[in-house]
């Protein structure tokens, strides 16, 4: 098993532009979500799903679009870039089995200048 | 709403020794879950200990335990015998309510010193 994978590792955006950042599991879990991390504020939940093609939102979802079309993929769409979405993207997984604990990608480390 | 506060920016303890990283949690829930990670320079999530609201004995997991104090809405981390590789961003976290959402604290920054 993969896991959770993430691509990108690294990007960079100029201010305006948009990109999708992919995330996807192996483990056939049912819910999956988007944190972002910025220095001093841990980990705030983006947007979540519950299932393939259920969807909705957590602390921090502005400037941010996600959709489920499968229980494996969940990217996350940047729509218009600003420099305030520089940050730490992380796509984590979990399934009711192990306490929903979430198991986390890697992360994508995204620049916005 | 749920909340995570750890008030410790960071810590200093000797290897060896044990440490306690504080967790203070707020949630109108009364089936929650608490979860502590560890993020190392690395940057990888890590999960360490989950603690269900309903347990009633504290988790523990090898050198980690939970110091779950409910009627306090606290979860403390204890971890024993610190190692060097122990060094590492530590978030508190809990999961509550019909739609399984996560909310983490600010984190702690444990050094272990030689």
């Amino acid at each position: 098993n993969a896991g959770v994978t993430q691509t990108p590792k690294f990007q960079v955006l100029k201010t305006g532009q948009s990109m999708t950042l992919q995330c996807a599991q192996d483990m056939n879990h049912e819910y999956m979500s988007w944190y972002r991390q910025d220095p001093g504020m841990g980990l705030r939940l983006i947007h979540y799903s519950v299932g393939a093609g259920i969807t909705d939102q957590g602390e921090v979802p502005n400037g941010y679009n996600v959709s489920r079309s499968t229980t494996e993929d969940f990217p996350l769409r940047l729509l218009s870039a600003a420099p305030s979405q520089t940050s730490v993207y992380f796509c984590a997984s979990s399934a009711p089995g192990q306490h929903y604990e979430q198991y986390f990608g890697p992360g994508t480390r995204l620049t916005v200048t | 709403a749920q909340k995570i506060t750890q008030t410790q920016p960071g810590m200093f303890v000797q290897e060896k020794e044990a440490v306690t990283l504080d967790c203070t949690y707020d949630t109108s829930d009364q089936s929650y879950g608490l979860f502590w990670y560890k993020q190392p320079s690395s940057g990888e999530m890590i999960f360490l200990i989950y603690q269900g609201s309903y347990d009633e004995q504290n988790a523990t997991e090898g050198r980690y335990s939970l110091n779950f104090q409910k009627a306090r809405k606290s979860a403390n981390l204890v971890i024993s015998a610190s190692q060097l590789g122990d060094s590492a961003m530590y978030f508190c976290a809990i999961r509550g309510g019909a739609t399984n959402k996560l909310i983490f604290g600010t984190g702690t920054l444990l050094a272990v010193q030689p």
